[in-house]
């Protein structure tokens, strides 16, 4: 059964800072890991998907790597604003191909001014 | 842009009504998903749907149903609403694999207060 886990569950950073949220997966034949943004008592936004064949993958300031083999995956933010504050999860499909995702906890990220 | 529409955003309903959670997206996407997020347990799924009229359950689908009448609409019933359903519920939608990326959509989200 895939479980994953994130890393801390809880961040603060202050402004400019760089940092990595990271992301771990106990079933390494995955089809894809999405990463998603939420605010308070609002839905998942998607930031980036990685396929299985892929290692990276970039979005403006954000950069999201993959290693399957050791059931990784980490979540880079660049110049941290405080705009950026908001929980981040991963998910992963439960088995290969067309599944319902499953979600990390969140870790949830504070950037103060 | 994908867009996942949800019915309403907040809802109070009575112990023991019939609650309709509704759920559109506009992107002909065949799956559809219906997860509910509580505070330290995460997002859960209940009920999920491959096409229309399909439906399976999730891990927790006791106490709810599903409805999938036409593709872009997707409605989760609580038959018979209980303080312990008190919680936000997110739809979701994604293509199948091999159509473009196998990426899920959000809606914004509903959270339900049951008295």
């Amino acid at each position: 059964k895939q479980e994953v886990t994130q890393i801390p569950a809880a961040l603060s950073v202050p402004e400019g800072e760089n940092l990595v949220l990271n992301c771990s997966f106990t079933d390494s034949a995955i089809y894809n890991l999405q990463w998603f943004r939420q605010d308070p008592g609002k839905g998942l936004t998607s930031l980036l998907l990685i396929q299985s064949s892929q290692r990276e993958q970039t979005s403006g300031r954000l950069n999201a790597s993959l290693d399957k083999s050791s059931g990784r995956s980490t979540l880079y933010i660049a110049a941290s604003q405080p705009g950026d504050s908001a929980t981040y999860l991963c998910a992963v499909p439960r088995n290969s191909g067309n599944t319902p995702l499953v979600f990390g906890k969140g870790t949830r990220l504070s950037v103060i001014a | 842009d994908v867009k996942v529409t949800q019915s309403s955003r907040y809802l109070v309903k009575r112990t023991g009504e019939k609650v309709f959670l509704e759920c559109v997206q506009d992107m002909d996407h065949e799956n559809m998903f219906w997860y509910r997020q509580d505070p330290g347990l995460g997002l859960r799924l209940i009920y999920f749907s491959y096409d229309v009229k399909m439906k399976e359950k999730g891990d927790i689908p006791e106490g709810y149903s599903v409805s999938r009448e036409k593709k872009e609409r997707f409605s989760l019933i609580l038959e018979s609403a209980s303080t312990n359903q008190t919680s936000m519920y997110l739809c979701a939608s994604s293509p199948v694999p091999g159509q473009g990326y196998y990426e899920q959509y959000f809606g914004p989200g509903t959270r339900l207060t049951v008295t």
